[in-house]
């Protein structure tokens, strides 16, 4: 059983492009979470979806970010017009209703 | 006050020794209590997951929570170079997991 994936694992930006970060669940989660990680900080949560629907978007920055998780496909977390504060780890989580979470080994995003 | 205190260390202990790493809370709402490590530039790893007040055991871990004073604990027996990692308290009331900063560990051999 394949865990959480996320591709691509590096990412470089120039201030300004969009960045398109994508979780693939584990087989049988129906539940994706995104967090971001900081450097010197911790996991923060983001967003958390299922399928077709953002139950809690309380983590995402107001302007610029934007979450989904299509019927069929993966979740896609989209950064537009990436700042060099953008720069971070991605990780997303899985998980089946009412259990904890699995996370994926992350998307390392660099804003040049 | 965050809601979740890590001690960041890092924590030096050699081959063999038990480890504790805790981690304070402050939202009476949080029912869920998780342990994760993370090797550098990996994802975090569950390690331990438990809902209720107690121990649980497995293998060289035990996970203890004291839901009264807020507080959790992470022991680690007969520890290894292999357990060299940031090891990350999370809490949750429902969906979202809230993170304690992580605790360096280093094991030296």
């Amino acid at each position: 059983n394949a865990g959480v994936m996320q591709n691509p694992r590096h990412l470089v930006r120039r201030r300004g492009q969009e960045a398109r970060l994508r979780c693939s669940p584990m087989k049988g989660h129906s539940h994706v979470y995104w967090y971001r990680q900081l450097p010197e900080e911790g996991l923060k949560f983001m967003v958390y979806l299922q399928k077709e629907n953002i139950i809690d978007e309380s983590g995402m920055p107001k302007e610029r970010f934007s979450a989904e998780f299509p019927k069929e496909g993966p979740s896609i977390l989209r950064i537009q017009q990436v700042v060099r504060g953008d720069s971070a780890a991605y990780f997303c989580a899985s998980s089946p209703p009412a259990d904890t979470q699995y996370f994926g080994p992350g998307t390392r995003l660099t804003v040049l | 006050q965050k809601e979740v205190e890590q001690d960041p260390g890092p924590l030096s202990v050699p081959e063999g020794a038990i480890v504790s790493l805790n981690c304070t809370y402050s939202n009476s709402a949080f029912q869920y209590f998780m342990w994760y490590r993370q090797y550098s530039r990996k994802g975090p790893e569950l390690l331990m997951y438990t809902y209720s007040s107690g121990n649980k055991e497995d293998g060289r871990f035990t996970a203890q929570v004291d839901k009264s004073s807020k507080y959790i604990s992470l022991f680690i027996r007969d520890s290894q170079p292999s357990d060299s990692a940031t090891y990350l308290c999370a809490m949750s009331g429902g969906n979202k997991l809230v993170f304690g900063a992580g605790t360096i560990l280093r094991v030296k051999s």
